[in-house]
């Protein structure tokens, strides 16, 4: 059973470009939540997704930023027009109903 | 609005020594409280969950305690070797799924 996998693991993009981070929970995980990772901060929740459907989106900037977990696929963060204040790491998290969450790898975004 | 708080923010202990990383939370009305490690330029991996009728919960070298009332939870890890440095992070969910987390104590084990 693989676990969390995120892509890309390194992302470089630059000011005003979109960056799309991409997250596939674990098997049998109906639940993805997206965490950000600030330098020298620690982990702050984003959003909070079932299939198809935004749970709670209450840590997630009103603009530029948004999410989807479609109902085939990966989970997408979208973040559009990007500023060097959107550099940090992206960690995606799943669960099932026991709600123990498990982490993925992260993606590491740079905005130059 | 739920704080956790990580003490010390960095440890550095020789080799075989026992560690004592501590966690407080303020509104105790969580639900649970995760115990992640972290390598540098890493994902996190889940180290130990206690539900919050728990007191406890044991992982080979790793013990973790819960003090709900008092807003505590401390972990220990036994015979401490240098594959333990990694920054620890505690993680509290206040309702069933939104985690909360400190910002890490950074463990150094020195050969």
């Amino acid at each position: 059973n693989a676990g969390v996998m995120q892509n890309p693991r390194h992302l470089v993009r630059r000011r005003g470009q979109e960056a799309r981070l991409r997250c596939s929970p674990m098997k049998g995980h109906s639940h993805v939540y997206w965490y950000r990772q600030l330098p020298e901060e620690g982990l702050k929740f984003m959003v909070y997704l079932q299939k198809e459907n935004i749970i709670d989106e209450s840590g997630m900037p009103k603009e530029r930023f948004s999410a989807e977990f479609p109902k085939e696929g990966p989970s997408i963060l979208r973040i559009q027009q990007v500023v060097r204040g959107d550099s940090a790491a992206y960690f995606c998290a799943s669960s099932t109903d026991s709600w123990e969450a498990f982490f993925g790898q992260g993606t590491r975004l740079t905005v130059v | 609005k739920q704080e956790v708080t990580q003490i010390p923010a960095a440890l550095s202990v020789p080799e075989g020594e026992n560690l004592v990383l501590n966690c407080s939370f303020t509104d105790s009305a969580i639900y649970n409280l995760q115990w992640f490690r972290q390598d540098p330029g890493k994902g996190l991996t889940s180290l130990l969950l206690i539900q919050s009728s728990q007191r406890e919960q044991t992982s080979g070298r790793l013990n973790a305690s819960l003090d709900k009332s008092s807003g505590r939870s401390t972990l220990y890890i036994a015979a401490s070797q240098p594959g333990d440095s990694a920054t620890y992070l505690c993680a509290v969910s206040s309702n069933d799924y939104k985690l909360s987390f400190g910002a890490g104590t950074t463990v150094t084990v020195r050969a």
